[in-house]
């Protein structure tokens, strides 16, 4: 079975600065992972994803993750936020042997304060 | 672009009531699924259809069925709506051949049971 925990339902940060959100998950197989932003009322819009290759993966808006394996970790980071992220942040799995079945996260609010 | 389109951005429907969401895609992806999201508790699960007419239960079906007559199309169904499944609800969809992919979601749908 997979979970994926996100240890941090609220993130405060103040605009320009870094931030970085927690992403575990936990699977017998291996793993596709992704991360998706809402925005208050929208649906799920993907930021990037990990399917093979190099573990440093870069998204829209400037965001970029890290795949660790041995951590069986996928933290999202941004070097300088902007009020515009604000926003809830969701990271999701897939397995290997199954990828047409998605795990996701409780999810993380990031609040951007000016 | 894929294009996820859920029909209903906010209902407010009565106890008791038989609720239909729909949900129309249009890039030909055989899975679709139905998520329901709650504060605190991410996305779960409620039916994940692979192709017409074929479903599967997710992690809470209680409550809830779903219809797949077409492929473009995958309905809700709350048999006798009630108070605790006000919620936001989410489908999404994707491709089952070309390897590993994100799902593409809809912008959603706000029910409120009164």
């Amino acid at each position: 079975a997979q979970s994926v925990t996100q240890l941090d339902s609220q993130v405060p940060v103040f605009e320009e600065a870094p931030v970085e959100l927690r992403c575990n998950y936990s699977s017998s197989v291996s793993v596709y992972l992704f991360w998706y932003v809402q925005y208050p009322n929208q649906g799920l819009q993907l930021l990037l994803k990990y399917l093979s290759g190099s573990t440093l993966v870069k998204g829209i808006n400037g965001f970029e993750a890290e795949f660790n394996k041995s951590q069986t970790s996928f933290h999202l980071r941004k070097p300088s936020v902007h009020i515009s992220d604000t926003a809830e942040y969701f990271c999701a799995v897939t397995p290997s042997l199954n990828f047409n079945k998605f795990y996701f996260g409780s999810g993380t609010k990031l609040n951007v304060k000016p | 672009d894929v294009k996820v389109t859920q029909s209903s951005r906010y209902l407010v429907k009565r106890t008791g009531e038989k609720v239909f969401l729909e949900c129309v895609q249009d890039m030909d992806h055989e899975n679709m699924f139905w998520y329901r999201q709650d504060p605190g508790l991410g996305l779960r699960l409620i039916y994940f259809s692979y192709d017409v007419k074929m479903k599967e239960k997710g992690d809470i079906p209680e409550g809830y069925s779903v219809s797949r007559e077409k492929k473009e199309r995958f309905s809700l169904i709350l048999e006798s709506a009630s108070t605790n499944q006000t919620s936001m609800y989410l489908c999404a969809s994707s491709p089952t051949g070309g390897g590993p992919t994100e799902a593409f979601f809809g912008q959603g749908t706000r029910l409120t049971v009164v």
